[in-house]
């Protein structure tokens, strides 16, 4: 079955770095990639999705890679605020979601 | 609103009561799944349904057990509880157009 693996578990920037988040996936019929951010206390939300077909999608301040042929893909946030902390996982889908075992973002002021 | 839920959000319960996690969803979806998740902390899959009268056991062992009569509705039950289930326990239902999987807001669970 899908194996997904996440790194890093634990990211600390300065307000207005950039952070990265990657992951690895290991079946290569996955298709689908979306990422969910987690507050403290609140449920998962989706924030950006990637679909096998695409390499790279942006949506304001994150973006998203895709690398089909190494099987990795990776999060990308700019110029990261203090809301931005949270717990944020990556998924493969290839009949059901894989999560990743989540990376915990800090933002500091 | 189309949407999922869960109640309780909260419960604090001795051990070796039963209890029961309700989840609901009102977006028609077929696949539907329990993850057990201590709070930050990775998810966990515990059980999942692809519809009506299909259930599954997940990834982590788990003591409890699921069911699902109707396609809404996917409780989750406890015969009896013990301080090692002490957790958060989220539900989650995915369509079949998007492949996008909704979370319910959660149950926190504490048991004494």
């Amino acid at each position: 079955g899908e194996n997904v693996e996440q790194h890093p578990s634990t990211l600390s920037v300065q307000e207005g770095d950039s952070a990265v988040i990657k992951c690895t996936y290991s079946d290569s019929a996955s298709n689908y990639f979306p990422w969910y951010k987690q507050e403290l206390g609140k449920r998962p939300q989706l924030i950006i999705d990637i679909r096998s077909n695409v390499g790279e999608k942006k949506d304001q301040r994150i973006a998203v890679t895709l690398n089909k042929t190494a099987k990795h893909f990776s999060l990308h946030i700019t110029e990261t605020q203090p809301e931005d902390s949270a717990v944020y996982f990556c998924a493969a889908y290839h009949n059901d979601m894989r999560f990743g075992a989540g990376t915990r973002l800090t933002v500091k002021p | 609103e189309a949407d999922i839920y869960q109640t309780p959000r909260y419960l604090v319960i001795g051990t070796g009561k039963k209890i029961t996690l309700e989840c609901s969803q009102t977006m028609g979806h077929d696949k539907m799944y329990w993850y057990q998740q201590d709070p930050g902390m990775e998810l966990h899959l515990i059980h999942y349904s692809y519809g009506v009268n299909s259930t599954e056991k997940g990834d982590l062992s788990s003591e409890s057990t699921v069911s699902r009569i109707r396609t809404e509705h996917f409780p989750l039950t406890l015969e009896s509880a013990r301080p090692s289930h002490t957790s958060q326990y989220l539900c989650a239902s995915k369509g079949p157009a998007k492949n996008i999987q909704y979370f319910g807001a959660g149950t926190r669970l504490s048991v004494l």
